[in-house]
């Protein structure tokens, strides 16, 4: 399958702090997806991509669909508590509707 | 309220005994999916089905089995599990992935000794 390389693996920040992370591949995606993951909890969607450039947010969350369509980055600025979680990125690539997931980024913010 | 159920949420099972997980959608989705989830590989795509009758392989099928014969419904069956088959399974369906990505249930634990 696809491979979909995220970074940082982890971080730990201070309540208040902004926050990137990124998601790079060798392939071309036509779509990509952030989802964060609580403890004990499945995925949950929180942004989606679907154009080459096209910067999109969701409150405090910023992610854009990079120009060579092969990388994404998810930022989060003023960082609460409630935000500690793993963040993932997918992608998809060609016509079909399988996606690929990034390894994830755990993010603990220190209150 | 709409959303993915997964049962059962934890298993401990012995190696070569048959189980199903099972899982249920009550959103009308078309596409349903099935991922597990280990340490420092991601989610990975075990098999999907667009609808009823259709499933198909994604990246890590070997030892496991699917059916969908409901729309609502997308088991999850291991024939003869296998200590490497211990991770965290997840369920998910979408109307369609490519607009509106997965949503997913709250996993299942398998442990397999």
């Amino acid at each position: 399958g696809q491979q979909l390389n995220q970074s940082p693996q982890s971080m730990f920040i201070q309540e208040g702090e902004d926050v990137s992370m990124n998601c790079t591949s060798s392939s071309i995606f036509n779509t990509w997806l952030w989802y964060k993951q609580d403890p004990g909890e499945g995925p949950v969607l929180l942004i989606a991509l679907y154009k080459a450039g096209e910067l999109t947010s969701n409150g405090r969350l910023t992610a854009q669909f990079g120009i060579t369509r092969k990388d994404s980055f998810l930022n989060i600025s003023a960082s609460i508590p409630s935000d500690v979680g793993i963040y993932f990125c997918a992608g998809q690539v060609g016509a079909g509707n399988q996606f690929y997931f990034g390894t994830g980024t755990s993010l603990t913010v220190i209150p | 309220e709409a959303q993915v159920t997964q049962n059962p949420r934890y298993l401990i099972t012995v190696t070569g005994k048959k189980l199903t997980v099972t899982c249920s959608q009550n959103m009308n989705h078309e596409y349903m999916s099935w991922y597990r989830q280990d340490p420092g590989l991601g989610l990975r795509q075990i098999y999907y089905s667009m609808n009823v009758e259709v499933t198909d392989k994604g990246d890590v099928p070997e030892g496991y089995k699917v059916s969908r014969k409901e729309k609502r419904n997308f088991p999850l069956i291991l024939e003869s599990p296998s200590p490497n088959q211990t991770s965290l399974y997840f369920c998910a369906s979408s109307k369609t992935p490519i607009n509106y990505g997965y949503t997913f249930g709250s996993g299942t634990r398998l442990t397999v000794v």
